[in-house]
């Protein structure tokens, strides 16, 4: 098992430009999560999702949308970069609500 | 407002020099508290969840113990290869969708 996948591992846009974000699980769960990872600020939820087609708000979600249209994939997308977006992402993913979340090895952005 | 301090920041030990390191939190009923290690460029590990005060829980050189208040993770007898950064999260018995609040850290270098 993979476990939980990022692509890309690295990326630099210029502010304004759009991307998205990649994130796949092998391990069936049904929970996914978006964090975002700033020097001194710990990990920041972004947007989670609780099954196929269901997604939500976390603490910072501005800037930032979300799809989950097949299980094992959670996609991030940035539609129109800024500067203040410039962090390391990860994904995590956990079978149930409780249980143990299992991180990716995460995706370093960078906007100028 | 749930909130996770961890201290220190950072800490230096030589190798076999044991030491504490400390995750307080504010958490309207635990439902759990998990540590996880973070290599440099990597995405978090897990090492331990703890749901109960006066739990403990041990792996390798790692001890993790919980009160009512706070978190200790234990490191006895370090190695260099237990230089990592240490992450403290809680999860609210009040959260359905098992979201983390995540502290900021403790960076751990344990020189020869």
């Amino acid at each position: 098992n993979a476990g939980v996948t990022q692509t890309p591992k690295f990326r630099v846009l210029k502010t304004g430009q759009s991307m998205t974000l990649l994130c796949a699980q092998d391990m069936n769960h049904e929970y996914m999560y978006w964090y975002r990872q700033d020097p001194g600020m710990g990990l920041r939820l972004i947007h989670y999702s609780v099954g196929e087609g269901t997604t939500a708000k976390g603490e910072v979600p501005d800037g930032y949308n979300v799809s989950r249209l097949k299980k094992q994939n959670f996609l991030l997308g940035l539609e129109s970069a800024a500067p203040s977006q410039t962090s390391v992402y990860f994904c995590a993913s956990s079978r149930l609500a409780g249980e143990t979340q299992y991180f990716g090895p995460g995706t370093r952005l960078l906007v100028l | 407002e749930d909130q996770v301090t961890q201290s220190p920041e950072a800490l230096r030990l030589q190798e076999g020099e044991s030491s504490s390191l400390n995750c307080s939190y504010t958490v309207s009923g635990l439902r759990g508290l998990f540590w996880y290690r973070q290599d440099p460029g990597k995405g978090p590990e897990f090492l331990f969840t703890l749901y109960s005060a006066g739990e403990e829980k041990e792996k390798e050189r790692l001890k993790a113990t919980l009160t009512k208040k706070e978190s200790f993770l234990h490191i006895t007898a370090p190695k260099p290869e237990d230089s990592a950064t240490y992450l403290c999260a809680v999860q609210a018995i009040t959260d359905s969708w098992g979201k983390l609040q995540f502290g900021a850290g403790t960076q751990v270098v344990v020189t020869p």
